[in-house]
């Protein structure tokens, strides 16, 4: 059964910080893995799509890394704004549109 | 871009009363939807697979009875809670799919509900 985790639950940072958010699944045989911006009370924004075939992902201040092997996955956000601040989910697809199995997500505070 | 629709985003409703989440996706065609359930602090659980015009596929430990999936067309899947139960209160998410293989999830901004 594929378990993803996402460590901390929280962080807060100063603007304008580069920053790392964590992604680890149990399973490596995915079909792609996926981020999601959620805001309070709202549904989740697709932020960046990785396939089992590709190593990472970027756009605009956001780039996604893909390690398989290892099951690791990395969302970078460069220069962190406030309005960055959202939870942050990680998702893994194991077959074609097959159920995505989410983490817990990572609740990102920016500080002005 | 895609946008998926639900509707309403809040609802309120007494013990034993039923009430119905529709999920639209405005721009393009889904053959298939997903529900999904959030409890605070907690991951997605994803409730049941909607495929237009068959049945649902629910997931282990999800009551089919209770959570009556319809995808009537392609373009719009509800979801209706049955007899609903304070227990039911949550928050739950669609989401559709457009085409096949490796697209995006594009999901509606949820519908909080509350079971008094």
């Amino acid at each position: 059964k594929q378990e993803v985790t996402q460590i901390p639950a929280a962080l807060s940072v100063p603007e304008g910080e580069n920053l790392v958010l964590n992604c680890s699944f149990t399973d490596s045989a995915i079909y792609n893995l996926q981020w999601f911006r959620q805001d309070p009370g709202k549904g989740l924004t697709s932020l960046l799509l990785i396939q089992s075939s590709q190593r990472e992902q970027t756009s605009g201040r956001l780039n996604a890394s893909l390690d398989k092997s290892s099951g690791r996955s990395t969302l970078y956000i460069a220069a962190s704004q406030p309005g960055d601040s959202a939870t942050y989910l990680c998702a893994v697809m194991g077959g074609a549109n097959s159920k995505l199995t989410f983490g817990k997500g990572i609740t990102l505070s920016v500080r002005p | 871009g895609a946008v998926v629709s639900q509707h309403p985003s809040r609802v309120i409703c007494k013990s034993g009363t039923s009430v119905k989440i529709e999920c639209r996706s405005l721009d393009f065609q889904a053959t298939t939807m997903f529900w999904y359930r959030q409890f605070p602090k907690k991951s997605l659980m994803l409730m049941a697979t909607s495929n237009e015009g068959s049945k649902a596929t629910y997931e282990q430990g999800v009551e089919k009875d209770k959570f009556l999936i319809n995808h009537a067309s392609l373009t719009l899947s509800t979801l209706t809670v049955t007899s609903a139960h304070p227990e039911d209160s949550s928050f739950y998410i669609c989401s559709a799919v457009r085409g096949a293989g490796n697209s995006p999830l594009h999901f509606g901004n949820g519908t909080r509900l509350t079971v008094t």
